[in-house]
């Protein structure tokens, strides 16, 4: 079965530091990964995704992933955190071809000003 | 592109009655649609997976009876709480994704406070 495990169910940065919040995930296959954000009492908003090919994606807001087959991790980064990126981030897995996803349980990110 | 709208964004009802959620994709067609329940500081869980023209695929320990689920057409899915009760009280949020596409796209949620 698969499944995902965000270990750091918060994080604390002050504004302008480095993030990179965790993500490790057990599939059977080839896995589609997702980085998901949500903004309290809203939906979430496709920061990211990795299929295939380079290793290293980027995604909107700055946002950056790498996949790690042999470490089963897709974390995800940003060199220099803002304020308005405080937001709870899902990592999700599934199969492709619009299958259901697996998500993480969430890290809850707070900006320090 | 690849936007998904849910109607309403938040309800309030009384026990006991029913409440239709409609989720729409708006400029594209949605070939699945998935329902998801998330608790307050939880994560999703999915309630049921929806495929235009098909009866819905629900997950386990999600009553079929309780949460009527109808793709109707491409472009819409409809979430039903019959007979809702206080612990039906939850955010709900869809997501759907067209036929070649690989990515989920989620509406912005529908709260539902049931008294």
């Amino acid at each position: 079965a698969q499944s995902v495990t965000q270990p750091d169910i918060h994080i604390t940065v002050s504004e302008g530091a480095s993030l990179e919040l965790r993500c490790n995930y057990s599939y059977g296959a080839t896995p589609y990964l997702f980085w998901y954000v949500q903004s309290p009492g809203q939906g979430l908003q496709l920061l990211l995704k990795y299929f295939s090919g380079d290793t290293l994606v980027q995604g909107i807001k700055g946002f950056e992933a790498e996949f790690k087959r042999s470490q089963s991790s897709f974390n995800l980064r940003k060199p220099s955190v803002h304020w308005s990126d405080a937001a709870e981030y899902f990592c999700a897995v599934g199969p492709g071809g619009g299958n259901k996803l697996t998500f993480g349980t969430g890290t809850q990110l707070k900006v320090e000003l | 592109g690849a936007v998904v709208s849910q109607h309403p964004s938040r309800v309030i009802c009384k026990s006991g009655t029913s409440v239709k959620i409609e989720c729409r994709s708006l400029d594209f067609q949605a070939t699945t649609m998935f329902w998801y329940r998330q608790f307050p500081k939880q994560s999703l869980m999915l309630m049921a997976t929806s495929n235009e023209g098909s009866k819905a695929t629900y997950e386990q320990g999600v009553e079929k009876d309780k949460f009527l689920i109808n793709h109707a057409s491409l472009t819409l899915s409809t979430l039903t709480v019959t007979s809702a009760h206080p612990e039906d009280s939850s955010f709900y949020i869809c997501s759907a994704n067209g036929a070649t596409e690989e990515t989920q796209y989620f509406g912005p949620g529908t709260r539902l406070l049931v008294l």
